[in-house]
């Protein structure tokens, strides 16, 4: 079956590490992107992809690194430069033209 | 300010009512999105419209480019329909990205 995929689905670290998110899609999009959100507020753009090799800052990318060595993967760091990593994060894609963007189903992380 | 705009925030209905939600835009754009979140987090797209009206089930989506205006309708609702909606827009200068409101959040009681 096509999709998008996320792991793990929760996960814990201490405050001052690094730790990378996983996002995985089979259906051949171009394009792909993190999400974060956090209670009460709408999803905020980190980071997107519109080719392999290349991606782009969204709105708060501060505290973040991502790569996109091959067209279906797309990890995100969240590294201890980012002050408050404690989130929802969700990873999507789409087609390049105006298009449904299609969800993975998240990554709770929770920094102690 | 959000520049996507939604309305009410949260909405309590009983089964069986005409529930409508509605999003505001201010800028150009190449479409609408309407999403929906369930309580597990995953969202799903639920429609992406440009212009009129579009119907899958009991939902209805429809938009005045005019007056940048989005509204999503549930008819006969069911607890079932309790999830967060999503309105996001698809701006004519950025590509794909999109932009969200903050969400509604529906319950409906049985």
């Amino acid at each position: 079956d096509g999709g998008i995929t996320q792991s793990p689905k929760y996960l814990f670290r201490k405050e001052g590490q690094n730790v990378t998110l996983s996002c995985e899609q089979n259906l051949n999009h171009d394009a792909m992107y993190w999400y974060r959100q956090d209670p009460g507020q709408g999803l905020r753009l980190i980071y997107y992809s519109q080719i392999v090799n290349d991606f782009q800052k969204g709105d708060i990318a501060e505290g973040y690194s991502v790569s996109r060595e091959k067209k279906e993967s797309f990890p995100l760091t969240v590294t201890s430069a980012q002050k408050n990593p404690t989130a929802f994060y969700l990873c999507a894609s789409s087609t390049l033209r105006p298009d449904t963007q299609y969800f993975g189903p998240g990554t709770r992380l929770t920094v102690l | 300010k959000n520049e996507v705009e939604q309305s009410p925030q949260n909405l309590t209905a009983q089964e069986g009512e005409f529930i409508t939600i509605n999003c505001s835009y201010s800028v150009g754009i190449s479409a609408l999105h309407w999403l929906q979140q369930h309580p597990g987090g995953g969202i799903v797209s639920l429609f992406m419209l440009s212009s009129g009206k579009k119907k899958h089930g009991r939902l209805i989506a429809t938009i005045n480019i005019q007056e940048k205006h989005s509204s999503l309708h549930i008819t006969a609702s069911h607890p079932r329909d309790s999830a967060v909606y999503i309105c996001a827009d698809l701006r004519e200068t950025s590509g794909s990205r999109l932009t969200f409101g903050e969400g509604t959040q529906l319950t409906v009681n049985p």
